[in-house]
């Protein structure tokens, strides 16, 4: 069974930082690639940004709102993954969601299984 | 970036009836899109990707369907644990991106 269990999240002041962790078991975490996905309070999903596994050279992809103040890291000798929050914003308050993406026969990554989230609240 | 237009943003439907949630990408990508159910309090779950096959372990009541710049999720008999909030999302190209969101209330 696939679990991904976030933490890390919390109360953080406008422009302090935040690491959030996602521990993953269940799955070969090595093979596949990793996203973060937030939710405001009372609003939809948004993409946060993706890290790619090693055979896909370990790169990372960022939404336009976060690109340079948030950075993908992955240990894939403790199956995990983390988001690295800087220069916080109030419009950063969102839950953060952990997601497994699976490769479709295509070539493509699909987002498959999620975490149960980890509150984040910038506030001063 | 790529939107994807969800429509409606809220129906309501009785227990038993079928409910067609529709999507529009504002430009071509195949079957490169994802469904989602979220229930309230809940985090998201994942129904569909590849626009129409099922992930494991998914009622066969759900069924997704479309390809280019119009997709669909049908369910076929609502049942109580369907209530609850559908997204779509594009995984074509980054950014990654979502539908608005439908909210599905008990009528």
């Amino acid at each position: 069974e696939v679990q991904l269990v976030e933490s890390g999240g919390g109360l953080v002041q406008p422009g302090g930082s935040l690491r959030l962790s996602c521990a993953a078991s269940g799955f070969t975490f090595s093979d596949n690639f990793m996203d973060w996905v937030r939710q405001a309070p009372g609003k939809g999903l948004e993409w946060v940004g993706r890290g790619r596994n090693k055979h896909d050279t370990d790169t990372t992809e960022y939404a336009a709102s976060v690109r340079g103040r948030f950075t993908i890291l992955r240990d894939d000798a403790k199956n995990s993954v983390y988001l690295q929050m800087d220069s916080l914003k109030a419009e950063d308050t969102a839950v953060y969601y952990c997601v497994v993406d699976y490769y479709d026969r295509s070539g493509y990554y699909y987002a498959a299984d999620w975490g149960q989230g980890t509150l984040v609240t910038v506030s001063s | 970036d790529l939107q994807m237009t969800q429509s409606p943003s809220s129906l309501s439907a009785y227990v038993g009836e079928r409910v067609i949630i529709t999507c529009r990408a504002s430009q071509a990508i195949s079957t490169y899109v994802a469904w989602f159910q979220q229930s309230p309090g809940k985090a998201p779950k994942s129904l569909i990707y590849g626009a129409s096959s099922l992930q494991s372990g998914v009622s066969s009541r759900f069924r997704g369907s479309g390809f280019g710049t119009d997709f669909t999720l049908t369910i076929s008999s609502l049942q109580p644990e369907d209530f609850g909030t559908y997204y779509c999302q594009q995984y074509a190209s980054y950014p990654l991106t979502f539908g608005g969101g439908t909210r599905v209330q008990v009528k």
